[in-house]
């Protein structure tokens, strides 16, 4: 597609309850990103993907958020047993072979309740 | 540790007036440095960025920014103002070895008082 594409634009959940949020990048990026950012602060980098595979997810927070991208192009953030913590807008970003910048979505507003 | 630092949280200008966000950053080799803007409800979007070379970088939109290794500062500048402006601006520090593996800094929110 022209851009990256984020759904869904927002989510309301209660506590304990998992949640898929999903990525779809510029078609034939290769790399993506997934970003993190809380009320009143800067983005934090979650994980990020070459191809299929997870090359760093060092920013991932604990072992409830998963993330996986199986044929190299949509990606799906997973969280298990959400917390109030959560509650963040999920931000995706792709970067072509080659390039240095990042392309970002419009996010994914999570609430947890 | 490497880090991003926006000393000013919340700016108002006037329209027209001119704008310096400020951004110190520690990183202990040569950074990708770079500022983004986020509008309401908006992804971010790259105003500009510096890898190597020339000090003073062009942008879109009339920014730009000078690095200043000494200082180890990227102040984002723009001489006048317009009340499209309005945002908030973040300063990241990529790595050289992951240029898409950002620091951010905390943002500046800016006003344009008409």
């Amino acid at each position: 597609g022209a851009g990256v594409s984020q759904t869904p634009s927002n989510k309301v959940t209660e506590k304990g309850k998992y949640v898929e949020l999903r990525c779809d990048p510029i078609s034939g990026h290769t790399a993506l990103y997934w970003y993190r950012q809380s009320l009143g602060q800067g983005p934090e980098f979650l994980i990020y993907f070459q191809g299929t595979g997870a090359a760093d997810d060092s920013g991932l927070p604990n072992d409830r958020f998963f993330a996986v991208r199986p044929e190299g192009s949509v990606s799906t953030l997973k969280i298990q047993r959400t917390e109030r913590g959560d509650s963040a807008v999920y931000l995706c970003a792709s970067r072509g072979s080659g390039a240095n910048v990042l392309t970002f979505g419009a996010g994914s507003r999570l609430t947890v309740l | 540790a490497q880090s991003v630092t926006q000393p000013d949280i919340h700016i108002t200008v006037s329209e027209g007036a001119s704008l310096e966000l400020r951004c110190n950053y520690s990183y202990g080799a040569t950074p990708y440095l770079f500022w983004y803007v986020q509008s309401p409800g908006q992804g971010l979007q790259l105003l500009l960025k510096y890898f190597s070379g020339d000090t003073l970088v062009q942008g879109i939109k009339g920014f730009e920014a000078e690095f200043k290794r000494s200082q180890s500062s990227f102040n984002l500048r723009k001489p006048s103002v317009h009340w499209s402006d309005a945002a908030e601006y973040f300063c990241a520090v990529g790595a050289t070895s992951n240029t898409g593996k950002l620091i951010f800094g905390q943002g500046t929110t800016l006003q344009v008082k008409p």
